[in-house]
């Protein structure tokens, strides 16, 4: 199976900490997106790294990627209650193929 | 530009009645995907469509199921005979290319009583 697999399930931290999520995946693939879905919600696209990128950031958050352990990891910085959520990786294979999702983080930020 | 539109928001039916999810994509796009998520779970995917065709239905029951995108109008997930079982949150989401970022609608969650 491709589908991602995040570590931990559930993450619960203090406000201005940094939250880290893992990813681990199977297969090749042709890139890996995080997204979050607050409770009750669609999910949001928060950052897309190709396989051929090791590291990319956008605003406090950071992902890294590692084709050769077949994993990747989420950081957000300086943590805010607003970032409670579940986070979800998703891999992409190439070619007419939907992405995949792994199971999510449950992230809770306390005040 | 409005977002993924998805309706209704919450469907209930009854055993055995059948239920239409709509789904329009971000305009622009022309690849539809549908998922279903059941509580405190990950998405399961289920089709992936583009306009008038079915790309992928790999995760979508053999029985029951259907799905479509036609040339006009919003890609329609159609459930017949609804069992218990099917009450989850249905998502469609929507790209401008393949296996680019997707983009979601709010959902439709489905009750079957």
């Amino acid at each position: 199976s491709q589908q991602g697999e995040e570590d931990p399930q559930a993450l619960s931290i203090q406000e201005g900490e940094n939250a880290t999520m893992n990813c681990s995946y199977k297969t090749s693939i042709n890139n890996l997106q995080w997204y979050r879905q607050n409770s009750g919600r669609g999910l949001v696209h928060l950052i897309l790294i190709r396989s051929n990128e090791r590291e990319k950031h956008s605003g406090r958050l950071r992902v890294t990627l590692d084709t050769s352990k077949k994993s990747s990891s989420l950081l957000i910085t300086a943590s805010r209650a607003a970032d409670t959520a579940s986070y979800f990786c998703a891999t992409g294979l190439g070619g007419a193929q939907k992405l995949v999702f792994g199971q999510g983080t449950r992230l809770t930020i306390n005040p | 530009n409005a977002g993924v539109m998805q309706n209704p928001r919450h469907l209930v039916r009854r055993r055995g009645q059948e239920a239409r999810l709509r789904c329009s994509p971000m305009k622009g796009h022309s690849h539809v995907y549908w998922y279903r998520q059941l509580p405190e779970e990950g998405l399961k995917f289920m089709v992936y469509l583009q306009k008038e065709n079915i790309i992928d239905e790999s995760g979508m029951p053999k029985e029951r199921f259907s799905a479509e995108f036609p040339k006009e109008g919003p890609s329609i997930l159609r459930i017949q005979q609804v069992v218990r079982g099917d009450s989850a949150a249905y998502f469609c989401a929507s790209s401008l290319e393949v296996e680019e970022k997707l983009f979601f609608g709010s959902g439709t969650q489905l009750s079957v009583l």
